[in-house]
């Protein structure tokens, strides 16, 4: 398996401009996470899907943030308009849905917003 | 608020040593526990998990432990070698949730 696959690895895109960030989680996995990491705040929540539909997304810091899950093989991230505070790491992860398994992460998109 | 916290300053031990570090919380009763190991400009990789009625998990050269009473948790990594350095991440989850919650993590040197 490739594991999870985020695109792409890098965005920079001006204030104001729309953003799509991509995942393809781990064929099998009905749990999927976006997770977003700043120096200051490390690894917080965003949003979780199971099963394809949006469980917790009180993590989403604004209306400017959505996420779909339109089938069990991709999961999209957006966020329209992008501020200057958006830039940090976004993590994808996904996993069984079982209490005993760990996440498996994508390698993650460094978003750069000026 | 629910919080978690790990030694924010890094930890530099040498070679062959046992590494120990610390993941305490508050405000929070975790049935899960996990641990996750992250090199720089990559996603955190999964390491342990343990549950909140076990109070050790061995794997390897790894080991940690879970003190609910003390509301923390320890991470092991005995004879050390510098392929160990890296963050280490803990992170806390509820029963009937495949939500977790993560702390900040604390970096580890290991020298040669």
């Amino acid at each position: 398996d490739a594991g999870v696959i985020q695109s792409p690895r890098h965005e920079v895109t001006e204030m104001g401009q729309e953003v799509t960030l991509r995942c393809k989680p781990i064929s099998g996995h009905n749990s999927l996470f976006w997770y977003r990491q700043t120096m200051m705040r490390g690894l917080e929540l965003l949003i979780y899907f199971n099963n394809n539909v949006p469980i917790d997304d009180s993590g989403m810091p604004e209306d400017r943030f959505s996420a779909k899950m339109p089938n069990a093989s991709f999961s999209t991230l957006k966020i329209q308009p992008s501020e200057p505070r958006d830039s940090a790491v976004y993590f994808c992860a996904s996993s069984p849905g079982r209490d005993n398994y760990g996440y498996t992460f994508g390698s993650g998109t460094r978003l750069t917003v000026v | 608020s629910q919080k978690i916290e790990q030694n924010s300053e890094a930890l530099n031990i040498q070679e062959g040593k046992t590494a120990t570090l610390t993941c305490n919380y508050t405000n929070y009763s975790p049935a899960y526990l996990q641990w996750y190991r992250q090199d720089p400009g990559r996603g955190p990789v999964f390491l342990l998990l343990i549950r909140e009625n076990e109070k050790e998990k061995r794997k390897e050269r790894l080991k940690v432990t879970f003190d609910t009473t003390l509301k923390q948790s320890l991470f092991h990594i005995t004879a050390s070698q510098p392929a160990d350095s890296a963050t280490y991440l803990c992170a806390l989850g509820r029963s009937g949730t495949y939500k977790y919650i993560f702390g900040t993590g604390t970096r580890l040197k290991v020298l040669a």
